[in-house]
């Protein structure tokens, strides 16, 4: 099956600084990758994902690129601010337009923002 | 927007008593999922649904568990013979489509304590 590692377990970054997190999955047929967010007490947040026919996607602050070939994807968070502090969670899936497949997550990443 | 809503948001329970826990997806969705995530941990899946039937389910969705849409409205998971390893947060979640075609969008969880 899938396996998902994500990196680092922890990240802290000064305000208005990026933040970089990155996954490695092992199943090369896997072509869904979503990022979640999930703040204390609440349900992952989809924040933004990718598909395997694309290497990069940007949506304002928010950027993920994938690396077919090393197997990895990493999500950007450019000008960081207090209320980006969460756990963010990478995954993977094989998705096809005939049915749906589970999501396998990472380990998640705590950031936290320093004003 | 349309949102998952889960209940209770807090269930405690005794070791071996049975726990229904309830999940009213987005209106216009068709795939429906139960996920859980232990304490620190990731978040990891149970079962896929769809159609009326289970479409995949993990090695954790043993014969303990079921899953049933009783009506055009709810989800249920339900646990019959509750342990103490079964303590963890629950998330449900709906898709509108395959994973392909659209995100999932989870609930913001049961927290299922088991005394």
């Amino acid at each position: 099956g899938e396996n998902v590692e994500q990196h680092p377990s922890t990240l802290s970054v000064q305000e208005g600084d990026s933040a970089v997190i990155k996954c490695t999955y092992s199943d090369s047929a896997s072509n869904y990758f979503p990022w979640y967010k999930q703040e204390l007490g609440k349900g992952p947040q989809l924040i933004i994902d990718i598909r395997s026919n694309v290497g990069e996607k940007k949506d304002q602050r928010i950027a993920v690129t994938l690396n077919k070939t090393a197997k990895h994807f990493s999500l950007h968070i450019t000008e960081t601010q207090p209320e980006d502090s969460a756990v963010y969670f990478c995954a993977a899936s094989y998705g096809s337009n005939f049915g749906n497949e589970k999501l396998t997550f990472g380990t998640g990443t705590r950031l936290t923002i320093i004003p | 927007e349309p949102e998952v809503t889960q209940t209770p948001s807090h269930q405690v329970t005794q070791m071996g008593q049975e726990v229904i826990l309830r999940c009213v997806p987005i209106s216009n969705h068709l795939y429906f999922y139960w996920y859980r995530q232990i304490l620190g941990q990731k978040v990891e899946f149970l079962v896929s649904f769809y159609n009326n039937e289970i479409s995949e389910k993990s090695e954790i969705f043993d014969d303990q568990f079921s899953v049933e849409r009783p009506d055009g409205s709810n989800f249920t998971l339900k646990i019959r013979s509750t342990k103490l390893e079964d303590s963890a947060m629950y998330f449900c979640a709906s898709s509108r489509d395959s994973y392909y075609n659209s995100p999932l969008h989870f609930g913001n969880g049961t927290r299922l304590t088991v005394t």
